[in-house]
């Protein structure tokens, strides 16, 4: 099995852009599909990217996905950052046996 | 819209037993594959189950064993049968629908149920 690394908590002001990673420990980054999800303080999580670099219908494009292979690392960009984007973010991916796997989450702070 | 309405949340004892329930509406319940993911108190995000629309089915190593994941089709409804109940069991648990070609991901989220595990 995996793990995947996350940053504990970012900050940047609004209007910036900030960048999240997500580290997978063994096997490559791109075997697997990446997924980013936004969970804002007492509400459920909602996907922002889907299959490394896939926004769903809604999610603005100030969000973007891509992976790495030299870094074996996924990364959530979200640009011209907004206070209604302060929330915890976690990337997941999934193993040969079917199990997903989630990163331990970011906190995002825009001040 | 797609609704995803879980159930059957509560305070139990040590090695007590619970069942969840996710109801689901708004779709094609048996094209889907779907999830249960548990969030601890102030914690992240963790994988429990998974259950495929052929009724594949997997566990994380922590419930392995303990945990039954299960479907009826005809009443659109997932569930969790959980045994042996732990204080590291406590949680928010989620239903989540898994995109609907790979699988990969969740569209779909459930507002959650708590499970407190506590004598």
């Amino acid at each position: 099995n995996f793990m995947l690394t996350q940053p504990h908590s970012v900050s940047e002001s609004p209007g910036k852009t900030v960048t999240i990673s997500c580290t997978r420990s063994s096997g490559s980054i791109a075997s697997n599909y990446v997924q980013w999800y936004q969970q804002r303080p007492g509400s459920v999580p909602t996907t922002v990217i889907y299959e490394d670099n896939q926004r769903p219908s809604g999610v603005p494009d100030r969000f973007s996905g891509s992976i790495d292979s030299s870094s074996n690392s996924a990364s959530l960009t979200i640009s011209g950052l907004k206070t209604e984007d302060e929330a915890d973010y976690y990337c997941q991916s999934y193993d040969s046996s079917n199990h997903w796997v989630f990163g331990g989450g970011t906190s995002l702070t825009v001040l | 819209e797609v609704q995803l309405v879980e159930s059957g949340g509560g305070l139990v004892k040590p090695g007590g037993s619970l069942r969840l329930s996710c109801a689901a509406s708004g779709f094609t319940f048996s094209s889907y594959s779907f999830n249960w993911v548990r969030q601890a108190p102030g914690e992240g995000l963790e994988w429990v189950s998974s259950i495929t629309s052929a009724t594949y089915i997997y566990y994380a190593d922590s419930v392995q064993g303990r945990f039954t994941i299960s479907r009826d089709n005809a009443k659109n409804s997932l569930y969790l049968q959980m045994n042996s109940l732990r204080a590291e069991d406590t949680a928010v648990y989620y239903c989540a629908r898994a995109t609907y070609i790979t699988g990969a991901s969740a569209d779909s989220w459930g507002q959650g149920t708590l499970v407190t595990v506590s004598s």
